[in-house]
């Protein structure tokens, strides 16, 4: 069975200083890792996403995440976070080829992060 | 711009009732899915479907139906509301199936069941 966990359900940081959120995940395959971003009253949206290769992957408004195979951690991070970057983060897995999980998309419970001025 | 809507953006059932949720994709995708979020916790999947007039269950189906009458309509429905089914039920679309194709989501509709 795959799962995803986020250790932090709510994340607080002024504006301007260095973000980290945490996903760890489990999976018996080669996964596919994925972070979502939910906007206040607004739909889920893709942020990036990791499949092999470079373990450093970069996404959309300067977030970038690195997959850890050893520690089975992909963690999303931005330099320099803005107000308009509040919102609830998912961290989500789907299961290589192999896993069984294919088709399946596991969602971390999210993280709440808050920009403070 | 892809493009999923919802219908309604909240509504209030009572308990016994029959809920009809609504989702509109003009992605032109083959793949449509329902999830449902509870507060603290991620999105589970209920029904997805690949085709119209075909719908598949997913991990949650129990007290839901679904109905795929297009490419564009997929509809959840809750024959007899309980109280747990009181969260936030999220549509959304893809290409295709498997972890390589993005899945775009609807703003949602939030249900309470009284």
């Amino acid at each position: 069975a795959q799962s995803v966990t986020q250790p932090d359900a709510r994340v607080t940081v002024s504006e301007g200083a260095s973000l980290q959120l945490r996903c760890k995940y489990s999976s018996s395959g080669t996964p596919y890792l994925f972070w979502y971003v939910q906007y206040p009253r607004q739909g889920l949206q893709l942020l990036l996403k990791y499949y092999s290769g470079d373990p450093v992957v970069q996404g959309v408004n300067g977030f970038e995440a690195e997959f850890s195979k050893s520690n089975s951690s992909f963690h999303l991070r931005k330099a320099s976070v803005h107000w308009s970057d509040s919102a609830v983060y998912f961290c989500v897995l789907s299961g290589g080829m192999l896993s069984g999980s294919f088709n399946k998309l596991t969602f971390g419970a999210g993280t709440r992060l808050a920009v403070c001025p | 711009e892809a493009a999923v809507t919802q219908s309604p953006r909240s509504k209030v059932a009572v308990t016994g009732g029959k809920v009809t949720l609504s989702c509109h994709q003009t992605n032109n995708h083959d793949y449509m899915y329902w999830y449902r979020q509870d507060t603290g916790h991620g999105l589970r999947l209920i029904h997805y479907s690949y085709v119209a007039d075909s719908t598949e269950k997913g991990d949650i189906p129990d007290g839901y139906k679904a109905s795929r009458p297009s490419q564009e309509n997929f509809s959840l429905i809750l024959e007899l509301a309980s109280l747990s089914q009181t969260a936030v039920y999220f549509c959304a679309s893809s290409d295709g199936t498997g972890g390589t194709y993005e899945q775009y989501f609807g703003p949602g509709t939030r249900l309470t069941v009284l």
